[in-house]
């Protein structure tokens, strides 16, 4: 069946790296983006970023411009979301899930479990 | 950047109640408005996609209206499983996207 499955729970220091990834399976991973999607503790969900799986193309919200890189590894149907500079604001559950056009609209049909990112001194 | 705001932020209700929850955008997503169901430690749900469109397998308790800057999802008759939190997101930007900040739909 279609499915992302993401990288396990990290806890880094402030001012670490974290690079989460995404492993999708069941469909052919160049036809569809993945886009980033975060979640604080108790708090709303946080549109982060975007990549084409067929051309590398990203965009980023402004807020995490210049810390994030976003990639995909075509031959194992794997995105990757690395975000640089941690600071505590930056707890949160991380999700990818599959960019999918019905018709012109896009939505996000498929969604990984999520990632535990806790940054802590 | 286009803005989503929600209204209630929170709701409680009874099982078979009818709830509407409001979405207003910063300006005009034509029909660029999908609708999410969250379920605690879980992720996100698509239910509704292109403001009125139901994602297959969802129940039929679910509708969306509206276009342009103003939409609503209803719930027709409340069941014990749709207790969650809804968030409604825009995808006329894309590929730059925006959620709401949510409501959270509890039981009364």
């Amino acid at each position: 069946q279609v499915q992302l499955v993401q990288s396990g729970a990290e806890v880094k220091k402030p001012g670490a790296s974290v690079k989460v990834s995404c492993k999708a399976s069941g469909y052919t991973f160049t036809t569809y983006g993945i886009t980033w999607v975060r979640q604080a503790p108790g708090q709303g969900l946080e549109w982060m970023g975007w990549i084409s799986a067929y051309n590398g193309d990203t965009k980023y919200t402004q807020k995490v411009q210049g810390r994030v890189t976003m990639t995909t590894d075509t031959s194992t149907s794997t995105a990757y979301m690395e975000l640089r500079s941690l600071r505590s604001d930056d707890t949160a559950v991380y999700y990818c899930a599959r960019v999918y056009l019905v018709g012109v609209f896009p939505t996000f049909d498929i969604w990984g479990q999520g990632t535990m990112v806790t940054i802590s001194s | 950047d286009i803005q989503m705001t929600q209204s209630p932020s929170s709701l409680s209700a009874s099982v078979g109640d009818r709830v509407t929850i409001t979405c207003r955008a910063s300006q005009s997503v034509t029909f660029y408005l999908n609708w999410y169901q969250q379920k605690p430690g879980k992720a996100p749900k698509l239910l509704i996609y292109a403001a009125s469109s139901l994602q297959s397998g969802v129940p039929s308790r679910f509708s969306g209206s509206g276009s342009g800057t103003d939409f609503t999802l209803t719930i027709s008759s409340l069941q014990p499983e749709d207790f969650a939190t809804y968030y409604c997101q825009q995808s006329y930007s894309t590929p730059m996207y925006t959620f709401g900040q949510g409501t959270k739909l509890e039981i009364k």
